[in-house]
């Protein structure tokens, strides 16, 4: 069974730093593109990041552009979100989701599928 | 950036009803389109996958069509367990948009 299970999350001043975890466990990790999703407050679900299985390729919301970065590290089956200079709009719970394929006309699209539970960012002074 | 806008936003619904939410994407997505499910304080729950595949686990009464601009996910008889926010999301091309989200509620 997958499982995603974040940690990391807190309250932050505006300007700080905080770097949300994600331990993967029930398949096999480097295989599989992974995403992070956001939730603010009352609001709906906004995507954040996501990175290739191998690490190798990466992306990003116009919103955390230049301000977040996401890695992974496969020996750990491990995903990892640094955040920097973290605003109040950051504010939300952030959710680690496992990615798989489909293929379409011989390319490969990738779909969300299993969530973890999310971990809370409180981003306030 | 692709937009996606789902209607309606809020739907109420008693059991037993025909349920039908549409969601429109500004340009053609093919069929990279998913649906979930998220209930108050959890987190969403995969239903369906490129338009109209559902997933392992998901109830027969749960279905998705559509392609290009135009998608709709209907609930053929509403249950209990239903009652929950639905959202669309493309991954046709980054970044992965959804849609604000349709509300199901008791009527």
């Amino acid at each position: 069974e997958v499982q995603l299970l974040e940690s990391g999350g807190g309250l932050v001043q505006p300007g700080g730093s905080l770097r949300l975890s994600c331990a993967a466990s029930g398949f096999t990790f480097s295989n599989y593109a992974m995403s992070w999703v956001r939730q603010a407050p009352g609001k709906g679900l906004e995507w954040v990041s996501a990175i290739s299985g191998s690490g190798g390729s990466t992306y990003y919301a116009d919103s955390v552009k230049g301000r977040f970065t996401i890695s992974r590290d496969n020996s750990k089956n491990t995903l990892y979100l640094q955040m920097n200079s973290l605003r109040a709009e950051d504010t939300a719970v952030y959710y680690c989701v496992d990615e798989r394929e489909q293929w379409l006309e011989y390319t490969p699209y990738y779909y969300m599928d299993v969530w973890g539970k999310g971990t809370t960012v409180t981003v306030s002074s | 950036d692709i937009q996606m806008t789902q209607s309606p936003s809020t739907l109420s619904a008693s059991v037993g009803d025909r349920v039908t939410i549409t969601c429109r994407a500004s340009q053609s997505i093919s069929s990279c389109l998913a649906w979930y499910q998220q209930k108050p304080g959890k987190a969403p729950k995969l239903l369906i996958y490129k338009a109209s595949s559902l997933e392992s686990g998901v109830p027969s009464r749960f279905s998705g069509s559509g392609s290009g601009t135009e998608f709709t996910l209907t609930i053929s008889s509403l249950q209990p367990d239903d009652f929950a926010t639905y959202y669309c999301q493309q991954y046709n091309t980054y970044p992965k948009t959804f849609g604000q989200g349709t509300k199901v509620e008791i009527k």
